[in-house]
């Protein structure tokens, strides 16, 4: 079955740091990019970050850039989001979603909820 | 960074209609322009790209137009499992923008 599972979502306070996971099935994954879009509650969605096929091309939005960072690990068909110093405006709903070839966006994870809260 | 104006932001329309929702760029870009759906607690859907092309298994009372700055979406015939959010997206220059979302409910 192809799909995308993220974990990794909690509770967390400000300043703290998080990393989120996502496992892919069903597909070669080293053949996609990935990107991390998220939803603040009642809110639009948002792109926070791509990352090439092979790693070795990565942009984040400018919201994050500095305090979050994006890897793979092809080995294990897994995509994270490393991020650092949060904030309250982080807290989201992160999606996990496979990238080119095309089209883009066109496989979207369950997502996981991150909150950012004293 | 392109801005995506979407309008309009909710809609309210009754069973068959046609209800079309526009997208309009702050730059001109090539057509690699998203329509996602998007109902209550799910994650998004992708229904159109590259402006106009189907993803696979879409219905077609579902489409897309437009180039340049100026995009568009349609339900030819709404239906009740349309209740959603939609969503424009250019995935051609970074950062990915969306536009603000369109709530469709049936009236």
């Amino acid at each position: 079955q192809v799909q995308l599972v993220e974990s990794g979502g909690v509770v967390v306070q400000p300043g703290g740091s998080l990393r989120l996971s996502c496992a892919a099935s069903g597909f070669t994954f080293s053949d996609y990019g990935m990107h991390w879009v998220r939803q603040a509650p009642g809110m639009g969605l948002e792109w926070v970050a791509v990352i090439s096929f092979d790693g070795n091309d990565k942009a984040s939005a400018d919201s994050v850039k500095g305090r979050f960072s994006i890897s793979r690990d092809n080995s294990k068909n897994t995509v994270f989001l490393q991020m650092n110093t949060l904030r309250l405006e982080d807290t989201a709903v992160y999606y996990c979603v496979r990238g080119d070839p095309m089209p883009d966006f066109d496989l979207w994870g369950q997502g996981t909820l991150v909150t950012v809260s004293s | 960074d392109i801005q995506m104006t979407q309008s309009p932001s909710s809609l309210s329309a009754s069973v068959g209609d046609r209800v079309t929702i526009t997208c309009q760029a702050s730059h001109d870009f090539n057509n690699y322009l998203n329509w996602f759906q998007q109902k209550p607690g799910k994650a998004p859907k992708l229904l159109i790209y590259d402006a106009s092309n189907f993803e696979t298994g879409v219905p077609s009372r579902f489409s897309g137009s437009g180039s340049g700055r100026n995009f568009s979406f349609s339900i030819s015939s709404l239906q009740p499992e349309d209740t959603a959010t939609y969503y424009c997206q250019q995935s051609y220059t970074l950062p990915y923008t969306f536009g603000q979302g369109t709530k469709v409910e049936i009236k």
